[in-house]
């Protein structure tokens, strides 16, 4: 299993530019999110999803948009970027397990500046 | 609103060294996790607590969860250089499976 993959591993865009980060798992997880890492902070939820073709915003969904049309695959797509969004993102996976064990598994992050 | 606190946020030792790092809430949590963060990588889950007042451990690493369950400590003895990393507590969001991050630990173990 590869388990969780993001792509690309880092990028920079101009101020308005579009992109969207891709995230791919291979575990048959149902629940799966988007994170932002800045400096010195912990994570902040963007977006999450509890299976195909269901999302939710997280704590900071602004600036940001998802979808899920299959298990596998929870692209996060930045219309407009602004400088406010430069920052570490993870995605991550998680199942369902004993009560209180969503336990989450990470890919490797993308680094985004927008300059 | 749920926080966690993690303290301290640097710390800085010598190889062979014991240290001890704190997550702590005025909420409680029904269960916390530890996540260690490499550089240039994901977090990586190390252990779950679930009862209150439960230890856990991982070879050098000792994990306690308050009896109350608003708090955690992680214990390491005899640091080595490849503990270095950032160490995050999570736990669940109001007992959904949305999780909240502490700030973090900066472990940097010096040969």
């Amino acid at each position: 299993n590869a388990g969780v993959t993001q792509t690309p591993k880092f990028r920079i865009l101009k101020i308005g530019q579009s992109m969207t980060l891709q995230c791919t798992q291979d575990m048959n997880h149902n629940y799966m999110y988007w994170y932002r890492q800045d400096p010195g902070m912990g994570l902040k939820l963007i977006y999450y999803s509890v299976g195909a073709g269901i999302t939710d915003k997280g704590e900071v969904p602004n600036g940001y948009n998802v979808s899920r049309s299959t298990t596998e695959d929870f692209p996060l797509r930045l219309e407009l970027a602004a400088p406010s969004q430069t920052s570490v993102y993870f995605c991550a996976s998680s199942i369902p397990g004993a009560p209180q064990r969503y336990e989450q598994y990470f890919g490797p992050g993308t680094r985004l500046t927008v300059t | 609103t749920q926080l966690l606190e993690q303290s301290p946020q640097f710390l800085s030792i010598q190889e062979g060294e014991n240290l001890t790092v704190y997550c702590n809430s005025s909420s409680v949590f029904s269960s916390l996790q530890w996540y260690r963060q490499e550089p240039g990588e994901g977090p990586v889950l190390l252990v779950t607590v679930v009862t209150g007042g439960e230890v856990k451990k991982l070879k050098r690493l000792t994990f306690q969860f308050g009896d109350a369950r608003k708090d955690s400590s992680l214990h390491i003895t005899a640091a080595q250089p490849g503990d270095t990393g950032l160490y995050l507590c999570a736990g669940p969001r109001d007992s959904s499976y949305k999780l909240i991050f502490g700030s973090g630990t900066r472990l940097l173990v010096r040969p």
